[in-house]
């Protein structure tokens, strides 16, 4: 248990459903982030919210809908996917906040939720 | 942005075996994080190492930051090592987010 939870486990949806991915943390921390995990491919960063902002989006299609309501919960809204969308989603938490986030922003990751897209 | 490039992609060990892994950068960093990500898709953090050297029980890194790469160490190998190590880093100038790697993937057979 990092401190980091993420809900379902597991998610199998068809092309037309709407489904959410929920994240917790327990840490404190002030920094969340959604991550995708395809097949042979390094983590990609999706969105990044700090002290519930969103800081970042990684031109991430308009399928993803991020929410953050504070601090401690970070959801990714899913409608209309595509099968290749396919994927290990990982949600992060890190202590840092604000825009520059440099300097010892240490990434907690949960366990994260593999979706399968029919 | 900043290119992370680690070796090897893949790598087979026999219970006991030590082993080092390598992971190169393009800039100068801020951050660099090393991670285990096991057979069920965790990533667990190993070490926050943006330079020198660090050591937790078997595994050891080090970080030149002068020469853009930095070294995981694992001695005594044992099959609960097994699964993908990840390298993060953060560049000082390539912008304010992590870039990982693409993983070595480690094998520890008994």
């Amino acid at each position: 248990e990092t401190g980091v939870t993420q809900t379902p486990r597991h998610l199998v949806m068809g092309m037309t459903n709407k489904k959410s991915l929920k994240c917790e943390q327990h840490l404190g921390h002030n920094a969340m982030y959604w991550y995708k995990q395809s097949a042979k491919k390094p983590l990609e960063l999706m969105f990044v919210y700090s002290l519930e902002e969103r800081v970042e989006n990684n031109s991430v299609p308009s399928r993803f809908s991020p929410e953050c309501p504070n601090s401690s919960h970070l959801f990714l809204h899913l409608h209309t996917l595509q099968p290749e969308d396919s994927a290990l989603y990982l949600c992060a938490s890190s202590r840092g906040g604000g825009t520059g986030y440099s300097g010892a922003n240490v990434l907690t990751f949960g366990a994260g939720s593999r979706l399968t897209v029919l | 942005g900043i290119q992370v490039e680690q070796s090897p992609p893949d790598l087979i060990l026999q219970e006991g075996a030590n082993s080092t892994l390598r992971c190169n950068f393009s800039d100068s960093v801020n951050n660099l994080q090393w991670f285990h990500q096991n057979p069920w898709g965790q990533l667990i953090n190993l070490f926050y190492i943006p330079s020198g050297t660090k050591q937790n029980g078997r595994l050891s890194a080090t970080t030149v930051a002068t020469e853009r790469y930095s070294l995981l160490y694992i001695s005594s190998s044992q099959t609960t090592d097994s699964g993908v190590y990840f390298c993060a880093v953060e560049g000082e100038t390539s912008g304010s987010r992590l870039t990982f790697g693409e993983g070595t993937q480690l094998t520890v057979n008994p």
